[in-house]
């Protein structure tokens, strides 16, 4: 079992729909979870952390955390196809800052 | 400010020959990183550096060295190139867990 899982898509949704993003981690003492966006051919971009159950929002993107089930998810309100792209979960198990990766998840917008 | 930064863009090398990407970073971020992805196996960490002055192998570290110069630049050196390190890699740094993303290293081995 991988320690970061996520779907590898692509996943498909049409312009203006609600893009869902789930990632799922195996180390339940993990205490701080990221979401990178990565375009094609270029570098991962950090969007969304969150470090305590429940949601964060920030404008049209929601991070969800439930350390009980040990899933942490990405919501995309109204997606833009400028949203397609890669989306990458990393989680934080200990105190030296290291991250874990999952694989990634294609998310398509299709206008 | 430019962020993280890393020479060069691009690379082909022979099997055997030797180089060194460069990463510097201006957010007087302590740790700094150098990952590799390939296609469908996401990030792969080398090798780290916490601090100026430290450096910790990562989940793949073989046929690579850095070198932590100072807080602003982490260099990493394949010593004899293979194939099977055709990759992009991708230098990063961080305040805490946080970590930011040089723009890549595209890596062609011959």
């Amino acid at each position: 079992q991988k320690e970061v899982e996520q779907n590898s898509g692509p996943l498909s949704v049409p312009e203006g729909a609600i893009a869902s993003l789930n990632c799922t981690y195996s180390d339940r003492v993990s205490q701080s979870f990221f979401w990178y966006r990565q375009y094609s051919g270029k570098s991962p971009e950090l969007i969304m952390s969150i470090y305590s159950n429940g949601d964060k929002e920030d404008g049209r993107f929601t991070a969800q955390l439930n350390k009980a089930s040990q899933y942490v998810s990405l919501l995309i309100r109204d997606s833009q196809p400028s949203d397609s792209a890669t989306y990458l979960c990393a989680v934080n198990r200990d105190s030296n800052y290291q991250l874990i990766w999952g694989a990634g998840t294609k998310l398509i917008i299709k206008p | 400010n430019a962020g993280v930064t890393q020479t060069p863009k691009f690379q082909v090398l022979k099997t055997g020959q030797s180089m060194t990407l460069q990463c510097a970073q201006d957010m007087n971020h302590n740790s700094m990183y150098w990952y590799r992805q390939d296609p469908g196996m996401g990030l792969r960490l080398i090798y780290y550096s916490a601090s100026e002055g430290t450096t910790d192998k990562g989940e793949v570290p073989n046929g690579y060295n850095v070198s932590r110069l100072n807080k602003r630049e982490f260099s990493l050196r394949l010593e004899s190139a293979a194939p099977s390190q055709t990759s992009v890699y991708f230098c990063a740094s961080s305040y805490l867990d946080e970590q930011f993303f040089g723009p890549g290293t595209r890596l062609t081995v011959l």
